[in-house]
């Protein structure tokens, strides 16, 4: 898996949109972009995945730029429930490539 | 919908003694199934992961096994456990290709 750099924290109002970033500069043509958060003493929890094109589901959307060497993950209206570790991942998968490498991550703290 | 079962939540077990972790999938066939193992304040390790009934890969040497008795079944196992087993363990399944993998609420358990 391809190495990806966070911020190690960041604060963000509840209600106001959160936009987390992530670099992945040497990021394959196969490798896609993953995002999960984990809340303390919880199972990670899957938010959204992307190859190149910007996706958006019930939890956040995802912005690949177009070079993909990075991406950010927007969570829009953002609530106490949403403070958590995030980590953006990326992996090949399905080519023989099982793992996936979950670095230190953003820990982010919604303050109301 | 898919759900992941896993238990037990929070173990406590002896130096020595043998261990049995349940993972069972349902709303899905022939999923791949993964074990991770956490340790406190680090990143996740995988251990395990199946493609199929009675196919098992490791990802590190240790002390502990994985068995895939039935499609969504999947088992983690000790004979004698050591101290260093200690940690969050968490199993998790994926549809093939580059489909996420998806995490159960894991088994926090701790060798006295």
């Amino acid at each position: 898996d391809a190495k990806t750099t966070q911020p190690p924290s960041m604060d963000c109002a509840e209600g106001r949109a959160a936009n987390l970033p992530c670099n992945h500069s040497t990021i394959s043509g196969n490798e896609y972009v993953y995002w999960y958060r984990q809340i303390h003493s919880q199972g990670p929890q899957y938010i959204i995945h992307g190859l190149k094109n910007n996706e958006t589901n019930e939890m956040a959307s995802l912005i690949i730029t177009e070079d993909r060497k990075s991406s950010t993950l927007i969570l829009p209206h953002a609530t106490l429930r949403d403070t958590a570790v995030y980590y953006c991942i990326v992996s090949a998968r399905g080519n023989n490539d099982y793992k996936l490498s979950f670095g230190a991550g953003t820990t982010v703290t919604v303050r109301a | 919908s898919q759900t992941i079962h896993q238990w037990p939540a929070t173990l406590v077990q002896p130096v020595g003694s043998p261990l049995s972790l349940e993972c069972t999938v349902e709303g899905t066939s022939n999923p791949n199934l993964y074990w991770y193992r956490q340790a406190a304040g680090r990143g996740l390790q995988l251990l395990f992961y199946s493609v199929g009934i009675g196919q098992i890969s490791s990802e590190v040497p240790q002390n502990l096994s994985a068995s895939r008795p039935q499609d969504r079944q999947f088992i983690l196992s000790s004979k004698k456990l050591l101290l260093s087993d200690s940690g969050f363990y968490l199993c998790a399944w994926s549809g093939q290709g580059h489909q996420p993998q998806h995490f159960g609420d894991g088994t926090r358990l701790s060798i006295l």
